[in-house]
């Protein structure tokens, strides 16, 4: 199947500052590519939808300015959170879609903000 | 907006049973899929249901789209410890998948 990768695998921060996730796919071109955000113990909830060459939108509740998206290439999307505080500490996942129109994951991204 | 309830969210059984996982919703879905996620890592897609009554088989796994194409299941048979984890369905368009919220799934040795 298709490869999506995320990097870092996992960050520690501290409170205040801004921490960046890349989102990569390996193997096709992905005109759009996702961000969610997983509890422990619970589903994925889809934070935005991030477009190549256009501004992410954001789902209900999703503070636009506080997760900074840009889908720089086709086949690079960053999440950027900025001043981070500790109840942004989660589990970050991306995916995206080849032609193939399945949804292919990253690996996940862990914050921890102290 | 278009829900998908999965039961039950939680399962413990012993190695060697069966357990038929559910995903239910009141909305038709052009798709199904299902996903395995173990901690600390993404989802892995298992399979992709598309056509109304089909039946898709890996391995001691068996997937089943409903017939109206707003239900799906997963049964295992004869589980292992190496199936423990956390099973997803998801559906939706091209632009926006909605997940249940997750069969956590324990075999235990």
């Amino acid at each position: 199947g298709a490869v999506v990768s995320q990097h870092p695998s996992w960050v520690i921060c501290k409170s205040g500052t801004s921490v960046k996730i890349e989102c990569r796919s390996l193997d096709f071109q992905a005109t759009t590519m996702f961000w969610y955000r997983q509890f422990p113990k619970q589903s994925l909830m889809l934070m935005a939808t991030s477009n190549e060459g256009s501004k992410a939108t954001y789902e209900q509740g999703v503070e636009k300015d506080k997760f900074l998206i840009n889908h720089a290439s086709l086949t690079l999307s960053t999440l950027t959170v900025t001043s981070a505080h500790p109840e942004d500490s989660s589990f970050y996942i991306c995916s995206a879609r080849p032609v193939s129109g399945e949804l292919f994951f990253g690996e996940g991204s862990r914050l921890t903000v102290l | 907006t278009q829900l998908l309830e999965q039961s039950p969210q939680f399962l413990s059984i012993q190695e060697g049973e069966n357990l038929t996982v559910y995903c239910n919703s009141s909305s038709v879905f052009s798709s199904l899929q299902w996903y395995r996620q173990e901690p600390g890592e993404g989802p892995v897609l298992l399979v992709t249901v598309v056509t109304g009554g089909e039946v898709k088989k890996l391995k001691r796994l068996t997937f089943q789209f409903g017939d109206a194409r707003k239900d799906s299941s997963l049964h295992i048979t004869a589980a292992q410890p190496g199936d423990t984890g956390l099973y997803l369905c998801a559906g939706g368009g091209y632009q926006k998948v909605t997940f249940g919220i997750g069969t956590k799934l324990q075999v235990i040795p």
